[in-house]
């Protein structure tokens, strides 16, 4: 079966520091991937999508990148963070093709302090 | 643009019934339903396809009204496992263009008291 694994579960940085959240998938090949972020109380926001290797879209302006090294490895990365950073990340993965479900990772909390 | 859903919460008692429903100014070409309890990540429910028919499984169930460009999902005899915050997430797009790029609504709090 497929599982998805997201690292760390809770971060707290600096403003100002770097960060690398990390996601890979298991059980499955070629997924699509996403990173979302999450709002206190608020819905799902679309960051970046992934359809292959090396092929990253991103859906929101700002200080945030994604890379995808190998094909089941989704990578979120800052050089300097900021506090409107703050929020919990989810990563995500899907069959390739129209309407499959997103399988959601466990998330990431991150405070900017 | 993001999708409206309604109401914002709603609190019922086991077995009573709740209807969400999750509206967009767009063309839709699916739907996806999905619920999060608090502090975990979002699951998946299920997605409905313009044209499609209504879909559920066991007491959840969801329409995709097309003239209306809305979606509403149906909890019937509801247990204290239902309550969450569900998500509606909404594409334009028809199968052969679509990633898998979906907007959100604001999400709707679902309280199940005993």
């Amino acid at each position: 079966s497929q599982t998805i694994h997201q690292w760390p579960a809770t971060l707290v940085q600096p403003v100002g520091s770097p960060l690398s959240l990390e996601c890979t998938v298991e059980g499955t090949s070629n997924p699509n991937l996403y990173w979302y972020r999450q709002a206190a109380g608020r819905g799902l926001q679309l960051l970046f999508y992934s359809v292959g290797i090396g092929q990253i879209s991103s859906e929101v302006p700002q200080n945030l990148s994604a890379s995808r090294p190998q094909d089941r490895q989704f990578i979120l990365s800052s050089k300097k963070l900021l506090l409107s950073d703050s929020g919990f990340y989810l990563c995500a993965w899907s069959g390739q093709g129209g309407f499959q479900p997103q399988h959601f990772g466990d998330g990431t909390r991150l405070s900017i302090l | 643009q993001q999708p409206v859903q309604s109401p914002q919460a709603v609190i019922l008692r086991e077995g009573e019934d709740a209807v969400i429903n999750c509206s967009s100014s767009k063309a839709l070409y699916s739907v996806h339903w999905y619920r999060q309890k608090h502090g975990e990540a979002p699951v998946f429910l299920m997605i409905l396809l313009k044209g499609g028919e209504q879909k559920g499984h066991d007491k959840i169930s969801a329409s995709f009204n097309e003239k209306k460009q809305q979606s509403s999902l149906y909890l019937t005899a509801s247990q204290l496992s239902y309550s969450g915050t569900y998500f509606c997430g909404t594409d334009p797009n028809a199968g052969g263009t679509s990633y898998g790029k979906l907007t959100f609504g604001q999400g709707t709090i679902l309280t199940v008291h005993p």
